[in-house]
């Protein structure tokens, strides 16, 4: 009965590999969230979806590709690894309002998948 | 700019003591914050929120005040537990906005 998965939880990688991350909620939301969490914790918003239609792009290298097949989905794909991007990403999902306006609802957050790259 | 920034980075704390957590925003024009827990090797879990139309809300041992004339925000955990331990993010955001913007965090530990 978890409310937003994320697989896998630990990713070991060579660099310029490409790898992806998969996120689902069960939740019923229609916002999605990609976070980057550094060695210092500082929690970054890369990407969000509402209702499967990209809603925030950070300045984040295009090497990092965000889908989402429906809307309790969101997958991160990362081309060419580096060693910059290991991290915790963090997927997270909210109820909002229609497109274009975000609410006062919170975000409920993933477990984490913690990308090594070497 | 996009700045939410705690005081104390890290805040020891004897069991059994009240506990207060700071954080400075920048944004006046935020107009929602929440606190969240980050417990070791976990996601961020919601622990209370706060609109910009109240000064001060309570849950259970916690309370979040708000003082936007000096754009401060505070979490105040009462009689602190072992459990409690863990890194407290406030996160700021505006209600036409889907962006949440988390501060630094600041690490709680609690002595027995």
């Amino acid at each position: 009965d978890t409310a937003v998965s994320q697989t896998p939880k630990y990713l070991v990688t060579q660099m310029g590999n490409d790898k992806s991350i998969k996120c689902e909620q069960n939740l019923g939301h229609d916002t999605m969230y990609w976070y980057k969490q550094d060695s210092k914790k500082f929690l970054k918003i890369m990407f969000s979806y509402n209702n499967k239609e990209l809603i925030i792009n950070e300045t984040v290298p295009n090497r990092f590709s965000p889908k989402s097949p429906d809307k309790a989905h969101l997958n991160l794909h990362i081309n060419s690894l580096e060693l910059g991007d290991s991290a915790v990403y963090f997927c997270a999902s909210s109820q909002d309002r229609s497109r274009g306006r975000g609410s006062y609802n919170e975000q409920f957050f993933g477990p984490g998948t913690r990308l090594t790259v070497l | 700019g996009e700045n939410v920034g705690l005081h104390l980075p890290t805040l020891s704390v004897q069991e059994g003591d009240n506990s207060i957590i700071n954080c400075a925003y920048s944004n006046s024009a935020s107009d929602y914050f929440i606190w969240y827990k980050q417990e070791s090797g976990k996601g961020p879990q919601f622990i209370i929120d706060i609109r910009s139309n109240m000064d001060k809300r309570q849950g259970q041992r916690v309370t979040v005040l708000l003082n936007k004339t000096v754009k401060h925000l505070s979490l105040q955990i009462a009689a602190t537990q072992p459990g409690d331990s863990a890194v407290y993010f406030c996160a700021e955001k505006r209600d036409s906005s889907y962006k949440l913007i988390f501060g630094s965090g600041t690490r709680l530990l609690v002595r027995p």
